[in-house]
């Protein structure tokens, strides 16, 4: 009963280090989503992929890239970390239908120094 | 663009009361509406949702919420708290993707706590 499964849970990064934040989903959704979650300023979207093939940006974009692999796994990149970019990242996926919830992962706590 | 505000940053609740969380949205067409439950160290399982007909919906847990047009409001409620029910609670409105898919936006979150 895996579902949402995103890795690392934990990372220590540098300013000006690059990571990647890898997401991979057993439920056969088309959507996937990277939300930020900040203190007092719940879940931000920041990119989000409607089906295999195309990525859209959220509200919250800039210093971020994606990567749509295939059908299972959507991967958020930061090519050069900020530490305005400490935060609880969430992957998540949700059915085709348009109406559907999103599923969301644990989480992935990420420090930028 | 759609919103969601929940006023209430933090409630404390003694044990076997009842409970109310407050959520008024923004959305110019016919809501998605969500209730997520998070708690501490873990990812969001959803509670409830709303799409369309009965106003009054039942989730997980004993809860249930009511979405309330003229106000723009949907509030969650439970008649008895249980001390699991500590966590964090956040409110959201979906808007559904053409494609498929459908991106929630968040409120920021009621803390819940529990008084035994």
């Amino acid at each position: 009963n895996a579902g949402v499964t995103q890795t690392p849970k934990f990372q220590v990064l540098k300013t000006g280090q690059s990571m990647t934040l890898q997401c991979a989903q057993d439920m056969n959704h088309n959507s996937m989503y990277w939300y930020r979650q900040d203190p007092g300023m719940g879940l931000r979207l920041i990119y989000y992929s409607a089906s295999e093939g195309t990525t859209d940006k959220g509200e919250v974009p800039n210093g971020y890239n994606v990567s749509r692999l295939n059908k299972r796994e959507f991967s958020l990149r930061l090519e050069s970390a900020a530490p305005s970019q400490t935060s609880v990242y969430f992957c998540a996926s949700s059915p085709e239908t348009n109406t559907g919830e999103l599923f969301f992962g644990e989480g992935s706590r990420l420090t930028v120094l | 663009a759609q919103s969601v505000t929940q006023p209430d940053i933090h409630i404390t609740v003694s044990e076997g009361a009842s409970l109310e969380l407050r959520c008024n949205y923004s959305y110019g067409a016919t809501p998605y509406l969500f209730w997520y439950v998070q708690s501490p160290g873990q990812g969001l399982q959803l509670l409830l949702k709303y799409f369309s007909g009965d106003t009054l919906v039942q989730g997980i847990k004993g809860f249930e919420a009511e979405f309330k047009r003229s106000q723009s409001s949907f509030n969650l409620r439970k008649p008895s708290v249980h001390w699991s029910d500590a966590a964090e609670y956040f409110c959201a409105v979906g808007r559904g993707l053409t494609g498929g898919g459908n991106t929630l936006t968040f409120g920021t979150g009621t803390q819940l706590k529990v008084e035994l």
